[in-house]
């Protein structure tokens, strides 16, 4: 199976700050069709998790462009340019290049 | 809008079977896969499997030998089994659907799953 590492597992941040989480992978998630198959998810509390992210920079619908994917092959990142409070929750990277689908551990972010 | 909604035992005999299922509206069937997913509580995202329209099965292999995964076009429903359920099994059981580019897009709310005599 591929693993996930994402870093921080924690991060407090300061609304209003930028905020970034580093997810990598254990073999690449590139394939022949130029894809990365790396999505985000954000699991607020009390909450399922909801999309963020497709295929590495792809914002889901609905998703303000303070979120921003970029990465390629085994190393990834998510950016928040501007963290607001809605943003607190617990964002998980997960490959989809190969079965088993796997999640990161998963990094936790609050409000300092 | 399309909605996911899981159902069926929130308590689970140890060495028995667990089996939920997944209704889903809002939404065509044949380009999407339909996936569980599971979180134990306070920890982190477990991946266990998906069904096409077509029957075709993923699963994740640490649980595939005890995994059943059934769809139900005319109901707009899929279903899971896990047999012989221990403690570890306790968990929030979602189902999410899988979009064609390999992403989840609509989730259910969750239910949680407790295995204990």
């Amino acid at each position: 199976d591929i693993v996930m590492t994402q870093s921080p597992l924690s991060l407090p941040v300061t609304p209003g700050e930028p905020a970034s989480i580093s997810c990598r992978s254990s073999q690449s998630l590139l394939l022949s069709n130029g894809y990365n198959y790396l999505d985000w998810y954000l699991q607020k509390p009390g909450q399922s998790p909801q999309l963020l992210i497709y295929m590495t920079s792809n914002r889901a619908s609905g998703v303000p462009d303070r979120f921003t994917g970029s990465g390629s092959g085994t190393d990834f990142t998510l950016k928040i340019s501007r963290v607001e409070a809605e943003d607190v929750g617990v964002y998980y990277c997960m490959q989809a290049v190969q079965v088993p689908y796997i999640f990161g551990q998963g990094t936790k972010l609050d409000i300092k | 809008q399309v909605q996911l909604q899981e159902s069926g035992p929130g308590l689970v005999k140890p060495s028995e079977t667990l089996s939920l299922t997944c209704t889903f509206s809002g939404g065509s069937t044949s380009t999407y896969y339909w996936s569980w997913i599971r979180q134990p509580a306070g920890k982190g995202l477990e991946w266990i499997g998906r069904i096409y329209i077509s029957g075709h099965i993923d699963c994740n292999p640490s649980l595939k030998s005890r995994v059943t995964m059934s769809i139900d076009t005319s109901k707009n429903q899929f279903s899971l089994s896990l047999t012989s359920v221990t403690a570890a099994d306790t968990a929030v059981y979602y189902c999410a659907r899988g979009n064609g580019d390999y992403h989840y897009d609509y989730w259910g709310r969750g239910t949680l799953v407790t295995v204990s005599s």
